[in-house]
C-alpha cells in the first residue's frame, strides 16, 4: 500500500533553515510528483511546490519562491522540503502529498515545525 | 494566487443534506475540471473525497458529491452523519502547473 513517512517535528530558531523528508513507498517512486502542503495553527491548508521525481524539475507558490527548495533521491525513494530564513509565521504543519493525476491522493502523516527564540 | 472563497462554517441536523460552495476565477476553477475536495478531522492528515470534480475514490461514501458551475464548484454532503463533522477544503488546479486551496469550512452537525 502507497505510504508516506516524514520526519520528525522540529524546533528552530528565526532565521534559520528546516529541512523536512518523505519516504514514499508501496508504488514507483518517479511515476508520481510530490508536493508540499503547510497549514499553520488554526488555519487553511497552503500549497507550497512541486517536484517532478523522475525529472527533478520543481515548481512554487509565488509566495514561497526563493525560500525553498524542494529536492529528492530516486534511490532512497525520498523527497526534501528545504524553507529557509524562517519566522514566526512559518510555524506550521508541513504535509507531504503524491499526487494522482491532478489531485492529493496520498498524504503524509505531517511534520510539526515550530520557529521560535 | 489568492485562495478560493469557501464559507466559514455550514450546519445540518443528521440526515440532512448541506452544500458547501468554492469559488474561484476564470484561471482556475473556471478553466479546468480539475477541483478536488479534502475532509479533515482534528490533527489528522486532510484525506480526498472528491477529485476532477465529480469523482469519488474508492472507498469514499456516495452520499458526498461534486459539481461546478462557471468559477464555482460545489461539494454536496447528503444523509448527514455525526462523523462528517470536520473541515472542508477545496483545491483547483491552476493555469501555469500550480494549486490552490481555498478558505476552508468547518461542518457542524447539530
Amino acid at each position: 500500500q502507497v505510504q508516506l513517512v516524514q520526519s520528525g517535528a522540529e524546533v528552530m530558531q528565526p532565521g534559520a533553515s528546516v529541512k523536512v523528508s518523505c519516504k514514499a513507498s508501496g508504488y514507483t517512486f518517479t511515476n508520481s510528483a510530490i508536493h508540499w502542503v503547510r497549514q499553520a495553527p488554526g488555519q487553511r491548508l497552503e500549497w507550497m511546490g512541486w517536484i517532478n521525481t523522475n525529472l527533478g524539475t520543481t515548481k512554487f507558490s509565488p509566495k514561497f519562491q526563493g525560500r525553498v527548495t524542494i529536492t529528492r533521491d530516486t534511490s532512497a525513494t525520498t523527497a526534501y522540503m528545504e524553507l529557509s530564513s524562517l519566522t514566526s509565521e512559518d510555524t506550521a504543519i508541513y504535509y507531504c502529498a503524491k499526487l494522482g493525476g491532478t489531485y492529493f491522493h496520498y498524504w503524509g502523516q505531517g511534520t510539526p515545525v515550530t520557529v521560535s527564540s | 494566487q489568492s485562495a478560493l472563497t469557501q464559507p466559514a462554517s455550514v450546519s445540518g441536523s443528521p440526515g440532512q443534506s448541506i452544500t458547501i460552495s468554492c469559488t474561484g476565477t476564470s484561471s482556475d476553477v473556471g478553466s479546468y475540471n480539475l477541483v478536488s475536495w479534502y475532509q479533515q478531522h482534528p490533527g489528522k492528515a486532510p484525506q480526498l473525497i472528491i477529485y476532477e470534480g465529480a469523482k469519488r475514490p474508492s472507498g469514499v461514501s456516495s452520499r458526498f458529491s461534486g459539481s461546478k458551475s462557471g468559477n464555482t464548484a460545489s461539494l454536496t454532503i447528503s444523509g448527514l452523519q455525526p462523523g462528517d463533522e470536520g473541515d472542508y477544503y477545496c483545491c483547483s488546479y491552476v493555469t501555469g502547473s500550480t494549486y490552490v486551496f481555498g478558505s476552508g469550512t468547518t461542518l457542524t452537525v447539530l
